[in-house]
């Protein structure tokens, strides 16, 4: 069971260029989620999803895209990457309210030069 | 709006002692949860402890225990007899409930340090 499969784990992007971040989930979860960890933070909700087809914004969307085709998986766009969007992004899926059902992807360590 | 504090950036503790790990939240919601994450240095993000809103005792899961005091809005995660291993970044984290997804909001963590 291989639970929340981010890739790549780790990547350097130049200024200006664009990537999409990779999330799949084998656990049949409804919600997924996409987070950024800046250096000596907390996680920041970029954008949620609720189920196939639907979308949401979260705190910190700006510069950031996201679909939703599958109930699997959940890529994140970056167009015009920015030094500000040099951070750790975490994807994450729920199947319901309340703690352990709440599972993380390992990372995605992105840095923009 | 929904806010996570913790206070304190960096905490040390003697192995086999207990530690106390603060946080307190502010939410004008009558529903939603509140996590603690574990963060080692190898980044990812492990689930230790949840607590409802609604849930009438503690949580525990272990060696961990969540002293919730609703009143006073905080939810303190005690671990008990440390380990090395338990040496890491932890969060605390509330959620907002809505339509089955829930929205975590994160604290900025404390550092735990188990000394030998």
């Amino acid at each position: 069971n291989a639970g929340v499969t981010q890739t790549p784990k780790f990547r350097i992007l130049k200024i200006g260029q664009s990537m999409t971040l990779q999330c799949a989930q084998d656990m049949n979860h409804n919600y997924m989620y996409w987070y950024r960890q800046d250096p000596g933070m907390g996680l920041k909700l970029i954008y949620y999803s609720v189920g196939a087809g639907i979308t949401d914004k979260g705190e910190v969307p700006n510069g950031y895209n996201v679909s939703r085709s599958t109930t699997e998986d959940f890529p994140l766009r970056l167009e015009l990457a920015a030094p500000s969007q040099t951070s750790v992004y975490f994807c994450a899926s729920s199947y319901s309210t309340g703690g352990a059902g709440y599972t993380f992807g390992s990372g995605t360590r992105l840095t923009v030069v | 709006a929904q806010k996570i504090t913790q206070t304190q950036p960096g905490m040390f503790v003697q192995e086999k002692e207990a530690v106390t790990l603060d946080c307190t939240y502010d939410t004008s919601d009558p529903s939603y949860g509140l996590f603690w994450y574990k963060q080692p240095s190898s980044g990812e993000m492990i689930f230790l402890i949840y607590q409802g809103s609604y849930d009438q005792q503690n949580a525990t899961e272990g060696r961990y225990s969540l002293n919730f005091q609703k009143a006073r809005k905080s939810a303190n995660l005690v671990i008990s007899a440390s380990q090395l291993g338990d040496s890491a970044m932890y969060f605390c984290a509330m959620s907002r409930n809505g339509g089955g997804s829930e929205k975590l909001v994160f604290g900025k963590g404390t550092k735990l340090t188990v000394n030998p």
